[in-house]
């Protein structure tokens, strides 16, 4: 089946730094990946639309500037956190749509929990 | 958007069947209804999509009323590892409506 990796699995870092996740799709090519947030005991909330060449699509209340989405190639999307604060702590979650895939199927990554201290 | 309510929680003994019921009054002609799971800590998982009567698959079935205003999701003879977040989402397959999560119902499987 279609796998998604992140990395790092975790991470802590200072407040004021900037930490950059990677997702990737393994064995398929997904030019649209997409970025999820999610805080303790929450649903998950869609923060962007990852497009390979182009720029992201964000959502409403997301700021474009601090959550930095760059999708250079059609297995792989960077979301980078830029100066990070203690409320930017989150679980990162991101998922991709396979090409070549009918069913339109999100196959979602492991996650991605962001300490910031 | 097609909003969708769930149960926030529910709790099961092992090897009972369990349905989870989704409402969704406002499905648009062309909306699919996915499911998924989620464990602590950890992404999604897809388990079940349909758009009307019954699917089944290896690890469930989803049974949708000839309105689709609501869908249910049974697990047959949950084990512990069932435990987990069942979220139900509507939408167009290719579309962006279908990338919302709703609250999602809190399955907890009990000894």
């Amino acid at each position: 089946g279609a796998v998604v990796s992140q990395h790092p699995s975790w991470v802590i870092c200072k407040s004021g730094t900037s930490v950059k996740i990677e997702c990737r799709s393994l064995d398929f090519q997904a030019t649209t990946m997409f970025w999820y947030r999610q805080f303790p005991k929450q649903s998950l909330m869609l923060m962007a639309t990852s497009n390979e060449g182009s720029k992201a699509t964000y959502e409403q209340g997301v700021e474009k500037d601090k959550f930095l989405i760059n999708h250079a190639s059609l297995t792989l999307s960077t979301l980078t956190v830029t100066s990070a604060h203690p409320e930017d702590s989150s679980f990162y979650i991101c998922s991709a749509r396979d090409v070549a895939d009918s069913s339109y199927e999100q196959y979602f990554g492991p996650g991605t929990r962001l300490t910031v201290t | 958007l097609a909003k969708t309510t769930q149960p926030i929680s529910m709790d099961s003994y092992e090897g009972q069947e369990v349905n989870i019921t989704c409402s969704h009054n406002n499905i648009a002609t062309n909306d699919y209804i996915t499911w998924y799971q989620q464990f602590p800590s950890q992404g999604p998982r897809f388990i079940i999509q349909g758009y009307k009567t019954k699917v089944t698959n290896e690890v469930a079935s989803l049974f949708i009323p000839a309105d689709r205003k609501s869908s249910t999701l049974s697990l047959p003879r949950v084990s512990l590892s069932d435990t987990a977040v069942y979220y139900c989402l509507v939408g167009l397959k290719t579309g962006a409506n279908n990338l919302f999560f709703g609250t999602g119902t809190r399955l907890t499987v009990i000894p």
